[in-house]
């Protein structure tokens, strides 16, 4: 049973281009949750998703952030024109019913 | 809001030492979770430990054990027999149970525990 998996690992991008974050939750976890890090600091909550539908949103920047969740295939995390405030690491993480929240190992972004 | 509080930036401790690392939260929450991570170099977050607000027992997993006093608003860790090996980030979480609070972990700014020799 894999775990979380996030792809890439690390991705490097120039300003103002656009940047796409996977995440495959576990085998049969529905929810989905994306956190970011900045540098020295501690994970801070970006989005909640299940299936097709997102729940909480309420730490995504009004703006150039989307996620979305589809019946098929993984969670993806979007950002647009990106700027250099945007390199941080940015956390999945799944779980179904009432378990604990497991972690994906993180996809590391450098704008540059 | 649910706020963590992480007062301790760095703290170092012998090996075959023990350790306690602070952390203190505030929720208007009757319900929720507190939960520990060890993040090393690599990057990854690894889950360690997890208290319910209504457990009576704290919670013990192998060297790590959560001292929970709920009065007080605090769950530190304890580590038993740190090993170099424990040098990473540490993390304080919680998750609230009900209303716009559930699901969703906040976390505190972490401690970094360098082990040495």
């Amino acid at each position: 049973n894999a775990g979380v998996m996030q792809n890439p690992r690390h991705l490097v991008r120039r300003r103002g281009q656009e940047a796409r974050l996977r995440c495959s939750p576990m085998k049969g976890h529905s929810h989905v949750y994306w956190y970011r890090q900045l540098p020295e600091e501690g994970l801070k909550f970006m989005v909640y998703l299940q299936k097709e539908n997102i729940i909480d949103e309420s730490g995504m920047p009004k703006e150039r952030f989307s996620a979305e969740f589809p019946k098929e295939g993984p969670s993806i995390l979007r950002i647009q024109q990106v700027v250099r405030g945007d390199s941080a690491a940015y956390f999945c993480a799944s779980r179904q019913g009432a378990q604990e929240a497991f972690f994906g190992q993180g996809t590391r972004l450098t704008v540059v | 809001a649910q706020k963590i509080t992480q007062t301790q930036p760095g703290m170092f401790v012998q090996e075959k030492e023990a350790v306690t690392l602070d952390c203190t939260y505030d929720t208007s929450d009757q319900s929720y979770g507190l939960f520990w991570y060890k993040q090393p170099s690599s990057g990854e977050m690894i889950f360690l430990i997890y208290q319910g607000s209504y457990d009576e027992q704290n919670a013990t997993e192998g060297r790590y054990s959560l001292n929970f006093q709920k009065a007080r608003k605090s769950a530190n860790l304890v580590i038993s027999a740190s090993q170099l090996g424990d040098s990473a980030m540490y993390f304080c979480a919680m998750r609230g149970r009900s209303g716009g609070t559930a699901s969703k972990l906040t976390f505190g700014t972490g401690t970094r525990l360098q082990v040495t020799l």
